[in-house]
């Protein structure tokens, strides 16, 4: 069965600054990959995903994610965060031939002002 | 129109007791999942509904724990005998065919603590 892997629990910045979110992942087919966001007492909600073509996928509030097939990974990242990006963001990964969508741990970023 | 409904927002039972958690998914998606969220862990894929097919039940942790979709719509989670390490979010979620590559749709989630 495929696993997620988030390398930090939380990540802690400054306003303005770039942040990286780490993201790895194991499966023995190929799957697709999805960064969710969920923001203080509310649900969680697409970023973006990668299917297929471009391996650098743009998503929603500025952020973006790279496939990086050879050493499985989909890192999130973002240039300048803004103190409304404080949330818990989720890796997820979901294989092309069934639909057991497996989640990484969460890594909590705060924006400090 | 309307995102994912679950019921109740929170929930409070005593431990052996059985809870039922609902869900109302998004009109028109025939896709359905329902996930747990324990404190400082990921979620966890539970069980997976498609249409009119049988329900994927591969994550489901025991046989206490067991899911319902009635007309392709409404789906309800019911754990029989609660026990304390049952405290966790549940979290329902639906997309529109199943294809895997598609948005899922979550609900708020139904907290529930086994006391």
């Amino acid at each position: 069965a495929q696993s997620v892997t988030q390398l930090d629990s939380q990540v802690p910045v400054f306003e303005e600054a770039p942040v990286e979110l780490r993201c790895n992942y194991s499966s023995s087919v190929s799957v697709y990959l999805f960064w969710y966001v969920q923001y203080p007492n509310q649900g969680l909600q697409l970023l973006l995903k990668y299917l297929s073509g471009s391996t650098l996928v743009k998503g929603i509030n500025g952020f973006e994610a790279e496939f990086n097939k050879s050493q499985t990974s989909f890192h999130l990242r973002k240039p300048s965060v803004h103190i409304s990006d404080t949330a818990e963001y989720f890796c997820a990964v979901i294989p092309y031939n069934n639909n057991d969508m497996r989640f990484g741990a969460g890594t909590r970023l705060t924006v400090k002002p | 129109g309307a995102g994912v409904s679950q019921s109740p927002s929170n929930k409070v039972t005593e431990k052996g007791k059985d809870v039922e958690l609902r869900c109302d998914p998004i009109s028109g998606h025939t896709a359905l999942y329902w996930y747990r969220q324990s404190l400082g862990q990921g979620l966890e894929f539970l069980i997976y509904f498609q249409g009119n097919s049988a329900p994927d039940k591969s994550g489901l942790p025991s046989d206490r724990f067991s899911a319902e979709r009635t007309g392709g719509s409404v789906s309800t989670l019911t754990i029989q005998r609660t026990q304390q390490e049952d405290s966790a979010v549940y979290l329902c979620a639906s997309s529109l065919v199943g294809t895997g590559k598609e948005t899922q749709y979550f609900g708020p989630g139904t907290r529930l603590l086994v006391l």
